[in-house]
């Protein structure tokens, strides 16, 4: 079966540093998503990786690694409008994205 | 501003009582897809269109409809809404160009029954 997995929740400091892991398993591959979400909001677009390696946007950066069915998104510099739920979602053969059930992320002053 | 509008953005209706959410969007996007959220659960997509293609995913239930008239607008329908249906319902498009087609959410309904 086609499964997403990542953390129900992380903590972490305002000014620090973290990274929220995630592991698929699709029947085939296009590529990784990321997206944010505060509570009661609609799902924002972060980022999407495709081929190996990372790709950094600002304070965020999103790692794929094909290979081992792993991506991470790294935030630097936390925010207190960091806080938010972070869902990974991969794009399997037919084009159908596959979605994690989301981290909750909480920042601490 | 291009964008994906949902209306209402938050709905209250009856048990059984059927309900119709609306979406729009300028993108100019030829797919649109229809997805029920719970509270600290993944998106669940229940219907997509690509252009006039209607696609229901297998395990929607019937109680569920959904109409596209015209490329801007989608309709989704709750014949007979139970207290398990209530959740955010999440329009949202994309291009349609395969491997790198990002999707475009609106705002969200949330739907209460009672």
């Amino acid at each position: 079966g086609q499964n997403i997995d990542q953390p129900t929740e992380m903590t972490a400091t305002e000014g620090a540093i973290v990274q929220i892991n995630c592991t698929y398993q699709t029947s085939g591959f296009n590529g990784l998503f990321w997206y944010q979400q505060h509570a009661g909001e609609a799902p924002t677009f972060l980022s999407y990786n495709v081929l190996d390696g990372l790709e950094e946007k600002g304070r965020f950066s999103s790692f794929l690694s094909r290979s081992k069915g792993y991506s991470y998104l790294l935030l630097k510099e936390l925010q207190m409008k960091d806080s938010a739920s972070y869902l990974c979602a991969a794009l399997d053969s037919n084009y159908q994205l596959i979605w994690g059930a989301g981290t909750k992320l909480i920042i601490k002053p | 501003d291009a964008m994906v509008i949902q209306n209402p953005r938050y709905q209250v209706t009856q048990f059984g009582k059927p309900v119709t959410l609306s979406c729009s969007q300028t993108l100019n996007h030829n797919v649109m897809y229809w997805y029920q959220q719970k509270s600290s659960q993944a998106p669940k997509l229940l219907f997509h269109y690509y252009d006039k293609d209607f696609n229901n995913e297998a395990d929607t239930p019937d109680n569920f409809q959904s109409r596209r008239p015209n490329t801007s607008f989608c309709f989704l329908d709750i014949r007979s809404p139970g207290l398990g249906d209530a959740a955010m319902y999440l329009c949202a498009t994309s291009f349609g160009g395969g491997s790198t087609d990002t999707q475009y959410f609106g705002p969200g309904t949330r739907l209460t029954v009672l």
